[in-house]
């Protein structure tokens, strides 16, 4: 069964563009979140959906971030426009309703580096 | 305010020897505790879950105890082995159910052979 997956694994971009990161959970997983980690800190929360709905966003940065699954199969993180202090590693990771327990399967992550 | 430490400094230990890993947390009154295992370019991996009315786990050679009264985990690995080499995160789960976790830094662990 394939894991979680991101795409790109790596974006380099500019201040001021904007940058889509894709992530494909594992199949029948409702729950999906994103977190992020910048340099030399911890990995931080961003927000979690349950199917196409947002549980809680109560991590996200500001407006220039903007989160979606329609669907509620993959999703996208959309930063627009994009500043220096949004690099870092974004993680995304699914979990399965009705385990006991809330293990997270998180993906390889993608590297962004704003220049 | 709200902080969860684990040792900032990398951990070398001999092959063989038993690893004991710590996650100190404030402010915080978490429903779990969960440890996971990260290796260079990759994600996160799940290890072990410990709930708040639990006292310790067990997995193979993976032993996770919890105590809420000193806000505090330990994680231990008996029997090293280099492969075990990596970072281990401990994160916590402040409600039931399948809400965000909270990550501490993380701990380097290196076994030399």
């Amino acid at each position: 069964e394939a894991g979680v997956t991101q795409f790109p694994s790596h974006s380099v971009i500019e201040k001021g563009q904007t940058v889509t990161l894709r992530c494909d959970p594992i199949s029948g997983h409702d729950n999906l979140y994103w977190y992020r980690r910048v340099m030399g800190k911890e990995i931080k929360f961003l927000l979690h959906f349950v199917k196409e709905s947002k549980q809680d966003e109560s991590g996200m940065p500001n407006n220039r971030f903007l989160a979606e699954r329609t669907g509620g199969t993959y999703s996208t993180l959309k930063v627009q426009p994009a500043e220096l202090e949004d690099s870092g590693v974004y993680f995304c990771a699914s979990s399965q309703v009705g385990s006991s327990y809330n293990e997270q399967f998180f993906g390889p992550g993608t590297r962004l580096t704003v220049l | 305010s709200q902080k969860i430490e684990q040792n900032s400094e990398a951990l070398n230990i001999q092959e063989g020897k038993t690893a004991t890993l710590t996650c100190n947390y404030t402010n915080y009154s978490p429903a779990y505790l969960q440890w996971y295992r990260q290796d260079p370019g990759r994600g996160p991996v799940f290890l072990l879950l410990i709930r708040e009315n639990e006292k310790e786990k067990r997995k193979e050679r993976l032993k996770v105890t919890f105590d809420t009264t000193l806000k505090q985990s330990l994680f231990h690995i008996t029997a090293s082995q280099p492969a075990d080499s990596a970072t281990y995160l401990c994160a916590l789960g402040l409600s039931g159910g399948y809400n965000k976790l909270i990550f501490g830094a993380g701990t380097r662990l290196a076994v030399h052979p």
